[in-house]
């Protein structure tokens, strides 16, 4: 299996923009985990979907922020209006099971100017 | 809260030494604690997934143990090499938050 893969690697964009930031978890895998990591607050959970459904989304920031899973091998993460709080490396993971193993992607590194 | 500490925050080493890393939570009822490698740049890997109900477990020249009585876990890196230098993490599901959380991290270098 050729993992979690997020794209793009690398976002470079200007305040106000939309950001749309993608991920294909593993095959097979039930939970998604969208995570926000910077250097101030570490790791922050955003959001998890269980069978493409959304579970918990209390760490989604604030509106301008969504996630969707239309189907098993596909999610997307918005930002829209962008401003430059928001710039961090945004990571996918996936597991077999909400206490199973986590897999991550490589992250998305979004720079808001 | 469930709150998840690191110590220490970095740590610097020759190679050959055998390193213990140090993680502690503040909620014992856990479901499980994972550590996590990562490296500059990069995604976070899994090393080693210990259950509640394990006490240990061992990768290669890793090996990780579980105490929920007193919150902590350790990492123990056996003849460390320079290949080991990352940042390690540790986290925890526990029953009342539903989530993964995070340790900030140690940041481990191991120079020839």
């Amino acid at each position: 299996d050729a993992g979690v893969i997020q794209s793009p690697r690398h976002e470079v964009t200007e305040m106000g923009q939309e950001v749309t930031l993608r991920c294909k978890p593993i095959s097979g895998h039930d939970y998604l985990f969208w995570y926000r990591q910077t250097m101030m607050r570490g790791l922050e959970l955003l959001i998890y979907f269980n069978n493409n459904v959304p579970i918990d989304d209390s760490g989604m920031p604030e509106d301008r922020f969504s996630a969707k899973m239309p189907n098993a091998s596909f999610s997307t993460l918005k930002i829209q209006p962008s401003e430059p709080r928001d710039s961090a490396v945004y990571f996918c993971a996936s597991s077999l099971a909400f206490t199973g193993e986590l897999f991550f992607g490589e992250g998305s590194r979004l720079t808001v100017l | 809260k469930q709150e998840v500490t690191q110590i220490p925050a970095a740590l610097s080493v020759p190679e050959g030494e055998n390193l213990v890393l140090n993680c502690s939570f503040t909620d014992s009822a856990i479901y499980n604690l994972q550590w996590f490698r990562q490296d500059p740049g990069k995604g976070l890997t899994s090393l080693l997934l210990i259950q509640s109900s394990q006490r240990e477990q061992t990768s290669g020249r890793l090996n990780a143990s579980l105490d929920k009585s007193s919150g902590r876990s350790t990492l123990y890196i056996a003849a460390s090499q320079p290949g080991d230098s990352a940042t390690y993490l540790c986290a925890v599901i526990s029953g009342g938050y539903n989530k993964l959380i995070f340790g900030a991290g140690t940041r481990l270098a191991v120079h020839p």
